[in-house]
């Protein structure tokens, strides 16, 4: 069974770098795609951007990039999100999730069907 | 159209049915995935393409889409049911995906 794993909370100064990580068990993880997803305290999911593991293809959502970086490890079945310097808005709960795709009547439908457990991101001002 | 936009909240009764729905342009061009989610928990994928459930998600979670408009109905809600629901999808325009506002749902 297909299961995201991911690193512990984390408490962190304003200015401080910071690099999560989000662990594959149980499926072929160099194929399928990964994306991270944020949740502010009290607000919405927001899609941040998705990785391949299998050639590091990264895209990124608009207001994402150039704030974060993601990156993966196949060799250790770890996909990464990272600050250089964080800031107190940065303070959220991140998840992992796979991506799996289908076309159905030509029509294309993408999910994320396995998510990680999320990582509890506190960053103090 | 990169949006994707949801009621912010409705309610039902228990064991009556409830659709909630997701409009944006890019659901004429792909279908929506739909996530219950709980506080504390991780979401949870119930409803994606064009009726799909996972291994799991009982039949009284179903979905469709006409036009802009992607819907999840739940037929004869449970308490359990009681949840923040989010749909996504890729936007049409970029190349990523797109979550909506979210519906809280209260079953009373």
């Amino acid at each position: 069974e297909a299961q995201l794993v991911q690193s512990g909370a984390e408490v962190k100064k304003s200015g401080e770098s910071l690099k999560i990580s989000c662990k594959d068990s149980g499926y072929s993880f160099d194929s399928h795609w990964i994306g991270w997803v944020r949740q502010m305290p009290g607000k919405g999911l927001e899609y941040m951007g998705i990785i391949y593991p299998g050639d590091s293809d990264t895209r990124y959502s608009p207001s994402f990039q150039g704030q974060v970086t993601i990156s993966a490890d196949k060799s250790i079945s770890t996909v990464y999100l990272q600050w250089s310097s964080l800031k107190a808005s940065d303070t959220a709960m991140y998840y992992c999730a796979r991506q799996i795709a289908v076309v159905i009547e030509k029509t294309a439908g993408y999910a994320f069907d396995v998510w990680g457990q999320g990582t509890m991101v506190t960053v103090s001002s | 159209s990169s949006e994707l936009t949801q009621d912010p909240a409705v309610s039902v009764a228990l064991g009556q049915t409830i659709t909630i729905t997701c409009q944006g342009d890019t659901l004429r061009s792909f279908y929506a995935s739909w996530y219950q989610h709980k506080p504390g928990q991780a979401p949870l994928l119930v409803v994606y393409a064009k009726n799909n459930r996972p291994s799991g998600i009982p039949d009284r979670f179903s979905g469709s889409r006409s036009g802009n408009t992607a819907s999840l109905t739940i037929t004869g809600a449970q308490a359990e049911d009681e949840a923040d629901y989010y749909c996504n999808s890729r936007d049409t325009s970029h190349n990523h995906w797109v979550f909506g506002g979210g519906t809280k749902v209260t079953v009373l």
